[in-house]
Formats: structure tokens, sequence, C-alpha cells
């Protein structure tokens, strides 16, 4: 069973445009929620984080949303640059120390 | 801080052989998970320790398994290897609990 889900495995974005990247979630006891990005050859660098507390994180270019009653999380990039081409990852907190990701999105900016 | 390291980074092997992979932590990270990571599947998590005990483990079978030192290293074992088993494997540290993981650049396993 796929608690975390990002439904759009790519997506295609011109420079200085926003990106959205969206994962949904089915577990409602989720309390922790983070965002990866990952290059090829790399392990995922941690981007953002939210808690389940809250409904929106800023962290430059980076704003994470949070929809509880719809188990929805956001990533929204602006502007969006070359090097954001990657590929994203969102994870939840599972609770007893495990973290649950979803199968990641492909974003390619476009110049 | 130099980040978490993992060894060896790339590892050929043949069916039936076992593979131990190898992670450092973070200086001062008590906490080591392991994933894989597949094409399609994302991350998916093996098991996580702290402080040398194992404290939660993924739908993964029993060739899979791992131990941590009282260095916080940590080494991941898995035997009568299968053709799946050809992933990229992940280690990611965490000060503590239930923290945000630091994740090194993976082993990148190809089993023939």
């Amino acid at each position: 069973d796929q608690q975390v889900k990002q439904n759009s495995p790519s997506l295609s974005v011109q420079e200085g445009r926003i990106s959205i990247l969206n994962c949904d979630y089915t577990n409602s006891m989720f309390d922790y929620f983070l965002w990866y990005k990952k290059y090829p050859a790399e392990g995922p660098t941690f981007l953002i984080s939210i808690s389940s507390i809250k409904d929106k994180n800023e962290d430059g270019r980076f704003t994470v949303f949070l929809n509880k009653s719809a188990k929805h999380l956001s990533l929204h990039i602006v502007p969006s640059q070359p090097g954001d081409s990657a590929v994203y990852f969102c994870a939840a907190r599972g609770g007893t120390y495990k973290y649950i990701f979803g199968t990641g999105t492909r974003l390619k900016v476009l110049a | 801080k130099a980040g978490v390291t993992q060894t060896p980074r790339y590892l050929i092997k043949t069916r039936g052989q076992q593979v131990t992979l190898s992670c450092s932590p973070i200086s001062g990270h008590r906490s080591v998970s392991w994933y894989q990571q597949t094409p399609g599947q994302g991350l998916q998590f093996l098991f996580e320790y702290f402080s040398e005990t194992q404290r939660n483990k993924g739908n993964f079978p029993g060739r899979f398994s791992g131990r941590q030192f009282s260095n916080s290293r940590s080494e991941m074992n898995v035997s009568t290897l299968e053709l799946g088993d050809s992933a990229l494997y992940l280690c990611a540290s965490s000060p503590g609990d239930l923290e945000t993981q630091y994740f090194g650049p993976g082993t990148r396993l190809l089993v023939l």
C-alpha cells in the first residue's frame, strides 16, 4: 500500500515561472512532512519541512503547503531556475522512527 | 562537518552471493536509516538503528539485515542476492529521534 503518493512522475516548467509539485497521503496520523531534491548519482538533499500543526512554511524560493483535511501536500518553487531540475520526493514521518517516501516527481526547468 | 559517507559507491555481484554495504553518519548523529531505491518505487524503508539497536524494520525479507556499531557507523548485509536486489541503497543519518534525515550518496548495486 502506497501511503504517500506523487501522482505526477514528471513536470516541465519554463524558467522564471512557478513549479508546483504535489503529494497525497492516506494516513491522518502522519505528523511531519519533508521534501527532498535528488540529482543523479547523489543522495537526496533535504529542502524544507512542515509540521502537521502548520499549514505553510517558507524558505526562500520554496514554500510547502499542507492541507490536512485533503491529506495533500504541495511544494511551490518561485521563480523556477534551471538548477532546480531534479527529482523531488515528499516524505511523511510514519511514527516509530520511520519515514515513508513517495515515488518522486522529475522536474525539468526549461531555459 | 563531513556529510554521510557510504562505501563502496558501486558494486557488481552475481546471484546467490552476499554483499555488505557500509555507512558512516554525520559526526554526532546517532540514528541511521537505510533505504532501497528502485525505478518507479521511490525510497523503500529498510530499517533504522539508534545506539546500536534496531528500532524499526520495513517490509523486506530476512535476507536483508543490518547492524550499528558503538561509533554509530552502520552496515547493511544482503545474503543470497537476487536480480531484483539491483538498486541504489541509501543511508541517512539524523541527530536523534525523528529529526530531519541527511542522506549519503548511495551505493549502486548491480546483481547479474
